[in-house]
């Protein structure tokens, strides 16, 4: 079964920190991770990262993935309040359905 | 730009009433999903569907019922609602390319059963 970590489970920090969410993943036959982002509504999605692209980048939000040692990250800098939400990470292991991390709840304070 | 459009938003229902979630996508995919999210906590599957005709369990399918008739649409019925189905309520929906498999969801439907 396609397993996803995510840590750490919650983060408070002052705005204009830089923060660092982490996702590991076990999978079977990996095919993409995704970043979706959750306020107090449904997950909107943010990156889609694939063994053909391992960095994405979007203003102040970047993703990598490390195929090898099968983790992603997701670094926010000059945090805004507007950031604070859930993410979440997912990965796509070929079925129909995605392995959803828990999530990170991120507090920005202002 | 519709996307995935649920109905009701919001409902309360008694213990033992009965109801369906509507859940309609205008994207053509193929994959749609009903997904469940207790206060706090990660998105439990209940059902998916790969297309017209076909249901699968998730991780969590007692107490409900799917069915897909059209590409566009995938209700989800409650029989018999208990307390520990309050929750939010997300349909969703995907189409595998070649880029991957890319799920959109829709707003949510906040369920409470008292």
């Amino acid at each position: 079964e396609d397993k996803v970590v995510q840590s750490p489970l919650s983060l408070v920090v002052h705005e204009g920190d830089t923060v660092t969410l982490n996702c590991s993943y076990e999978v079977t036959n990996f095919r993409s991770l995704l970043w979706y982002k959750q306020e107090k509504k449904a997950p909107t999605f943010l990156f889609m990262l694939t063994s053909s692209g391992i960095e994405k980048k979007s203003g102040r939000l970047s993703s990598i993935l490390d195929k090898k040692e099968l983790f992603s990250i997701l670094n926010i800098t000059a945090t805004q309040t507007g950031d604070s939400a859930v993410y979440l990470c997912a990965v796509d292991g070929g079925q129909p359905k995605l392995a959803f991390g828990t999530g990170t709840r991120l507090t920005i304070i202002p | 730009n519709a996307g995935v459009t649920q109905t009701p938003k919001f409902r309360i229902l008694k213990i033992g009433q009965s109801m369906t979630l509507q859940c309609t996508q205008d994207m053509n995919h193929n994959y749609m999903y009903w997904y469940r999210q207790d206060p706090g906590m990660g998105l439990k599957l209940i059902y998916y569907s790969v297309g017209a005709g076909i249901t699968d369990k998730g991780e969590v399918p007692n107490g409900y019922n799917v069915s897909r008739s059209t590409t566009e649409d995938f209700p989800l019925r409650l029989e018999l609602a208990a307390p520990s189905q309050t929750s939010v309520y997300f349909c969703a929906s995907s189409s595998r390319t070649h880029s991957g498999n890319t799920i959109y969801f829709g707003e949510g439907s906040w369920l409470t059963v008292v």
